[in-house]
């Protein structure tokens, strides 16, 4: 099994629509988690980050961690196509210094 | 402020042939990180410097990737001679405390 699982999609949306991305991992051990947008040829660039269960939200963009279910989300609302890129959870152990990554996910919202 | 850059953004090689990856980080960031892509799969992490020490290289895939960092400044990946799986995207990140900055990437091709 690996340590972090992502549905690597495409996933397709309408312009407006909210975007769900989902992470699931293995290890109780993993307490850092972020995501990262990937657009094509391109290095990831931080989205967001958090260490805790429950919601962080910033602008449009949501990441729910829940620890007890070893599941993570990021939402989009209000998705434009600006947002098409291949998003990217990266989790991290207690005391480690390197990130976990999921495949990704390719999203693509089309106007 | 400028972000991580790396250089080349592309190189193609000869199977056996050597090259080389640069890496410079955020002014200022002690932490200095290797990851890789290869086709199809996971971004994962290869090694992990802070300062001009290697503190993490569990993920060198073999012994002939060498790394260095000398004088804790920007950092080089060596890869010699070069496989045929070698191929794929080789990302360089820096952080000062938990977030990590990702570069462009170098897309290496091995023929």
């Amino acid at each position: 099994q690996k340590e972090v699982e992502q549905d690597p999609g495409p996933l397709s949306v309408p312009e407006g629509a909210i975007v769900s991305l989902n992470c699931t991992y293995s290890n109780s051990a993993f307490q850092y988690f972020m995501w990262y947008r990937q657009y094509s040829r391109k290095g990831p660039e931080l989205l967001m980050y958090t260490y805790s269960s429950g919601n962080k939200e910033d602008g449009r963009f949501t990441a729910q961690v829940d620890k007890s279910s070893k599941y993570i989300s990021l939402f989009i609302r209000d998705s434009q196509p600006s947002d098409s890129a291949t998003y990217l959870c990266a989790i991290r152990r207690i005391g480690g210094q390197n990130f976990v990554f999921g495949p990704g996910t390719r999203l693509s919202v089309l106007p | 402020e400028a972000g991580v850059t790396q250089f080349p953004s592309h190189s193609v090689i000869e199977k056996g042939q050597t090259v080389t990856l640069r890496c410079d980080p955020i002014s200022g960031h002690d932490n200095l990180y290797w990851y890789r892509r290869v086709m199809g799969k996971e971004i994962k992490f290869l090694l992990h410097f802070v300062k001009e020490s290697k503190q993490d290289e569990s993920g060198m895939p073999n012994n002939r990737f060498l790394a260095e960092r000398t004088g804790g400044t920007y950092s080089t990946l060596k890869v010699q001679p070069a496989e045929l799986e070698d191929s794929g995207v080789y990302f360089c990140a820096s952080s000062q405390v938990d977030t990590q900055y990702f570069g462009p990437g170098t897309r290496l091709t091995v023929l």
